[in-house]
């Protein structure tokens, strides 16, 4: 079975230091791997997507995430935080073959001025 | 950029209601789904539909039906609505080529039933 699983529930970083969020996946075949944002009131916004062509995948807003298939990893990072990266993001695996997209749970991240 | 569009962003609704969400995406999709999300519980899936008329029970379908007349419409409806219905509804749309398709969202609808 598909799984996710985002190891922090909150991370708290200060402006201008790195970000980073982790994800593993649990998976039978070779998945497909998203990194979502939300801000309060909105809806996920697409940060990337990992498509099998390259293991690391740069996404919008400076993110980027690396796929480690020996680690089942799908981290996400971000060089140099910023205010407006304050939001709750999820990693998400979509299983081969169906329809079924599996979300984490979230991480909620907040930066410190 | 592919629009998802929700018909209401904040709903009060009473108890016992019939209630309509609407979603229309713009890019000719050919899955739409419906989600909501409640603190603590994440993303849970309600309905999807892979193609107009067709539709699947997603994990939290009682208490809900869903309409698919047209490809770009997606409709989730509450039959009669009770408080535990008190939550953030999500619709999205993705490609059906691909595995590495993401979800597109919409801005999401806020539902308070009283």
């Amino acid at each position: 079975a598909q799984s996710v699983t985002q190891l922090d529930s909150h991370v708290s970083v200060s402006e201008g230091t790195p970000v980073l969020l982790r994800c593993n996946y649990s998976s039978s075949y070779s998945p497909s791997l998203f990194w979502y944002v939300q801000h309060p009131n909105k809806g996920l916004q697409l940060l990337l997507k990992y498509t099998s062509a390259a293991t690391l995948v740069k996404g919008i807003n400076g993110f980027e995430a690396e796929f480690k298939k020996s680690e089942t990893s799908f981290h996400l990072t971000k060089p140099s935080a910023h205010m407006s990266d304050a939001a709750e993001y999820f990693c998400v695996v979509r299983t081969s073959g169906t329809y079924k997209y599996i979300f984490g749970t979230g991480t909620r991240l907040k930066v410190l001025a | 950029d592919v629009k998802v569009t929700q018909s209401s962003r904040y709903l009060v609704k009473r108890t016992g209601e019939k209630v309509f969400l609407e979603c229309v995406q713009d890019m000719d999709h050919e899955n739409m789904f419906w989600y909501r999300q409640d603190p603590g519980l994440g993303l849970r899936l309600i309905y999807f539909s892979y193609d107009v008329k067709m539709k699947e029970k997603g994990d939290i379908p009682e208490g809900y039906s869903v309409s698919r007349e047209k490809k770009e419409r997606f409709s989730l409806i509450l039959e009669s609505a009770s408080t535990n219905q008190t939550s953030m509804y999500l619709c999205a749309s993705s490609k059906s080529a691909g595995n590495n398709s993401p979800l597109h969202f919409g801005n999401g609808t806020r539902l308070t039933v009283t």
